[in-house]
């Protein structure tokens, strides 16, 4: 069965510092994975999808970045977080055929 | 632009009754709808999904229904228990797909 895994679970940083989060998947190959964030009080919003290695689609233009160095790895980044960064990350596959996504636990960001 | 509406205020429900939750949404013709549901700080999980023509799903105690005339779908929870409490997001689906903010789900005992 597919699972997903993301780390850290939790991480608290600095406004202006970098930023990698990282998303595995087992039990599938050549998934489409996207990455959500959830702020407090808002929806699920979209920021990135990606249906290879190396093909990133960005949703929402912001300090954010996307990649997919392999099949099965997809990571977030940031070069300067702002505070409105903060948020809960979640990473997710598309299941096949009938379009539902399977989440990640997320990743709690607090930029301080 | 796109927008999804459900229920903001928390919604209370008796245990053993049938709880409803509401997905409106306009300026969009879905492909197909889905219903989710997370727990406090988890990642949500998939319940159902039903297609534009379809007009209603089922599985185990839970009710989907799909008015694509009305631009709504209602999430039906059957002999509600406390277990079900949670946040229920409605997401919608065409070549992309969008998430609504959620509604919680209380079930008192």
């Amino acid at each position: 069965s597919q699972t997903i895994h993301q780390w850290p679970a939790t991480l608290v940083q600095p406004v202006g510092s970098p930023l990698s989060l990282e998303c595995t998947v087992e039990g599938t190959s050549n998934p489409n994975l996207y990455w959500y964030r959830q702020a407090a009080g808002r929806g699920l919003q979209l920021l990135f999808y990606s249906v290879g290695i190396g093909q990133i689609s960005s949703e929402v233009p912001q300090n954010l970045s996307a990649s997919r160095p392999q099949d099965r790895q997809f990571i977030l980044s940031s070069k300067k977080l702002l505070l409105s960064d903060s948020g809960f990350y979640l990473c997710a596959l598309e299941g096949t055929g009938r379009r539902e996504q399977y989440f990640g636990p997320g990743t709690r960001l607090t930029v301080t | 632009s796109q927008k999804i509406e459900q229920n903001s205020e928390a919604l209370n429900i008796q245990e053993g009754k049938t709880a409803t939750l509401t997905c409106n949404y306009t300026n969009y013709s879905p492909a197909y709808l889905q219903w989710y549901r997370q727990d406090p700080g988890r990642g949500p999980v998939f319940l159902l999904l039903i297609r534009e023509n379809e007009k209603e799903k089922r599985k185990e105690r839970l009710k989907v229904t799909f008015d694509t005339t009305l631009k709504q779908s209602l999430f039906h929870i059957t002999a509600s228990q406390p277990a079900d409490s949670a946040t229920y997001l409605c997401a919608l689906g065409d070549d992309k797909i969008i998430f609504g903010k959620g509604t919680r789900l209380h079930i008192l005992p």
